[in-house]
């Protein structure tokens, strides 16, 4: 089976960094990527990592072991406007020949004043 | 604006009804996808098409039906529903070839009475 892993709720001061942590045990492994969900909206992509190391896109960036099963997602410089639910998924091969994305149970993030 | 349209947003039904929920994308994708969002638990996979075929169902109740009647439309249809069916449903779409990114619609709030 598939399995995620990530801390339920996280708090944060605005114009600092955090670090959203996601473990995972998956049957077969392609990559991790995370998801955006403000409260009321869709999940929206925010990376994806196939690779180990550390992937940077603006304030946002997230870094992979796959040794370790282990990825995190790193924002910096908060906004108020971050405050949301972060995903991580796993994008894995679905035992028919095609993939499939598997999600953790988000983390919620409040960015405090 | 991410591509994917769900209809409705909010439904009301009672344990008798029948209803339908959809989804369109115009992206070009060829896998689309259910998923159920209940309050503290993952995002669930329900149901995924590529090329218009059904390859995962992930042991979904038979109260839910899907229907992929081309690559671009994707229905689920509703009947003899549960109080605990009550959940934000989400469709996502992908290209076939890597679910490196999913497009996701806003979502369907669906309240069984």
């Amino acid at each position: 089976g598939q399995s995620l892993e990530q801390p339920s709720e996280v708090t944060a001061v605005e114009g600092a960094i955090v670090q959203i942590n996601c473990t995972y045990q998956t049957s077969g492994f392609y990559g991790l990527s995370w998801y955006q969900q403000h409260d009321g909206g869709a999940p929206t992509f925010l990376s994806y990592n196939a690779l180990d190391g550390l992937e940077e896109t603006g304030r946002f960036s997230s870094f992979l072991s796959r040794s370790d099963s282990y990825g995190y997602l790193l924002l910096q410089e908060l906004q108020m406007k971050d405050s949301a639910s972060y995903f991580c998924a796993v994008t894995s091969p679905d035992g028919a020949g095609s993939y499939q994305l598997t999600f953790g149970k988000g983390t919620k993030l409040s960015v405090i004043p | 604006e991410t591509g994917v349209t769900q209809t409705p947003r909010h439904l009301v039904m009672g344990m008798t009804n029948k209803k339908s929920l959809k989804c369109e994308q115009h992206l070009g994708h060829n896998a689309m996808y259910w998923y159920k969002q209940s309050a503290k638990k993952p995002l669930e996979l329900m149901f995924v098409y590529n090329f218009k075929e059904q390859t995962e169902n992930n042991s979904v109740p038979s109260r839910f039906s899907p229907e992929c009647p081309n690559s671009s439309h994707l229905f689920l249809h509703l009947h003899t529903l549960q109080p605990e069916d009550s959940a934000l449903y989400l469709c996502a779409s992908s290209p076939r070839e890597t679910v490196t990114e999913a497009f996701f619609g806003q979502g369907t709030r669906l309240t069984v009475v």
